[in-house]
């Protein structure tokens, strides 16, 4: 049931942009995307519901395709402050829905000066 | 808004053992806390889904009598790690739902055990 983000890890330079791939194997119906930084908790970036939903704020931004069951983070002119652990955390649709989260493996996102 | 804060940050504690790590959510009501366990370059791993006035719901291989849950109220819930063995070495996180319908999860700050 464990997503699979892809790819495992990136190394940008500053001002260039990711794409951090979620999937599921199973129907979603929401996907949460956190960061997290190395010996702290995870910080919420943002939640998206729908199918074919699109969020963003600043320059990260993220889609969800239902049909396709996954999700896409978005970071674009990339800082470095966006270096971190990004993690999608799912919750699945219909009879399995419980509320709790399923989060992936993590994405490992290095941005150099 | 949505701060949810966790005591100890960092606890060392002897073989055999009990801890106790506090989970609260400061600014908002949450009916439903969650623990998870992360292990070095590790994904989150949910140990327990806490319920305010009922009994805790475990994942599948965590032990119940191991890893026992409190929430008390509607902000506070406890994890409490008896017998305490340094494989049970790791860093700890709670997270309270704020949303009924989204489900948006806000973490601690997390507690780093270790048990020497």
């Amino acid at each position: 049931q464990q997503p699979v983000q892809s790819p495992q890890a990136v190394i940008l330079r500053e001002g260039e942009d990711a794409v951090i791939n979620c999937s599921s194997s199973k129907a979603l119906y929401s996907v949460h995307w956190y960061r997290q930084k190395h010996g702290e908790a995870p910080i919420f970036l943002m939640i998206l519901l729908k199918g074919g939903e699109q969020k963003g704020h600043d320059k990260i931004s993220a889609s969800f395709n239902e049909k396709k069951q996954q999700s896409s983070l978005y970071l674009t002119a990339s800082q470095l402050s966006y270096s971190g652990t990004y993690f999608c955390g799912i919750t699945l649709g219909g009879s399995s829905n419980t509320g709790k989260l399923i989060f992936g493996q993590g994405t490992t996102l290095q941005v150099k000066p | 808004g949505a701060v949810v804060s966790q005591h100890p940050s960092r606890v060392i504690c002897k073989s055999g053992t009990s801890v106790k790590i506090e989970c609260r959510s400061l600014d908002f009501q949450a009916t439903t806390m969650f623990w998870y366990r992360q292990f070095p370059k590790k994904s989150l791993m949910l140990m327990a889904t806490s319920n305010e006035g009922s009994k805790a719901t475990y994942e599948q291989g965590v032990e119940k009598d191991k890893f026992l849950i409190n929430h008390a109220s509607l902000t506070l819930s406890t994890l409490t790690v008896t017998s305490a063995h340094p494989e049970d070495s790791s860093f700890y996180i709670c997270s309270a739902g704020a949303g009924l319908a989204t489900y948006e999860q806000y973490f601690g700050p997390g507690t780093r055990l270790t048990v020497t």
